[in-house]
């Protein structure tokens, strides 16, 4: 069975810092890999995917993911952080053939001034 | 563009009272999937349906039961409402194809059911 392990349910970078929330995936088959952002009083809204082909994933508002197959890795990057990045980031897996996502436990991002 | 509309946004009810909350699916969308968040928790799966049938079952109660119908809105119909029960449940679309995500979920905006 697929898994997803989000290390860290905080961080906390300063307004243009490097943002870096890390993800690590465990599954039997090539996953499809999701970051989600979830705002306060929002549903969760897609960040970005990878499902095949180019490994490095660029995403809305300056977000980018790279899938590393060796290390078992989708971390997601931001080279400077706004303070409108604040949210609850969600790594998240899903099998080629099963429509069921799998959700990481989530990672509350904090921008300091 | 039309996103996924869920109903009510707020519902509070007692326990073991009913509760029945209703999504409407990106228009052409043919899967809801529904999820529960409880506070300061991650979203779980808890049913999925294509094509007005269920395709996958997750941690759902059996105390909760949910449907597609043919216009592809969903309901989800919680029963002998518990504390527990107290989240965000979240419904969400996307156009399944084979099993493939051709396209991410869209999730509607939740509805935060508090049992009191």
């Amino acid at each position: 069975a697929q898994s997803v392990t989000q290390l860290g349910s905080h961080v906390s970078v300063s307004e243009g810092a490097l943002v870096l929330l890390r993800c690590n995936y465990s599954s039997s088959v090539p996953p499809y890999l999701f970051w989600y952002v979830q705002y306060p009083n929002q549903g969760l809204q897609l960040l970005l995917k990878y499902t095949t082909g180019a490994t490095l994933v660029k995403g809305i508002n300056g977000f980018e993911a790279e899938f590393k197959k060796s290390e078992t890795s989708f971390h997601l990057t931001k080279p400077s952080a706004h303070m409108s990045d604040a949210a609850e980031y969600f790594c998240a897996v899903s099998l080629n053939r099963d429509d069921k996502i799998i959700f990481g436990k989530g990672t509350r991002l904090h921008i300091l001034p | 563009a039309a996103g996924v509309i869920q109903s009510p946004r707020h519902l509070i009810k007692e326990k073991r009272e009913t509760a029945t909350l209703k999504c409407y699916p990106i228009p052409r969308h043919d899967t809801v999937y529904w999820y529960q968040q409880g506070p300061g928790q991650d979203p779980q799966f808890l049913i999925s349906f294509y094509e007005k049938m269920q395709s996958d079952k997750g941690s759902i109660p059996d105390r909760f039961s949910a449907q597609q119908f043919s216009d592809y809105h969903s309901e989800l119909n919680m029963s002998s409402l518990e504390l527990g029960d107290s989240a965000l449940y979240f419904c969400a679309s996307s156009l399944s194809s084979w099993g493939r995500h051709n396209s991410p979920l869209h999730f509607g905006n939740g509805t935060r059911l508090t049992v009191t």
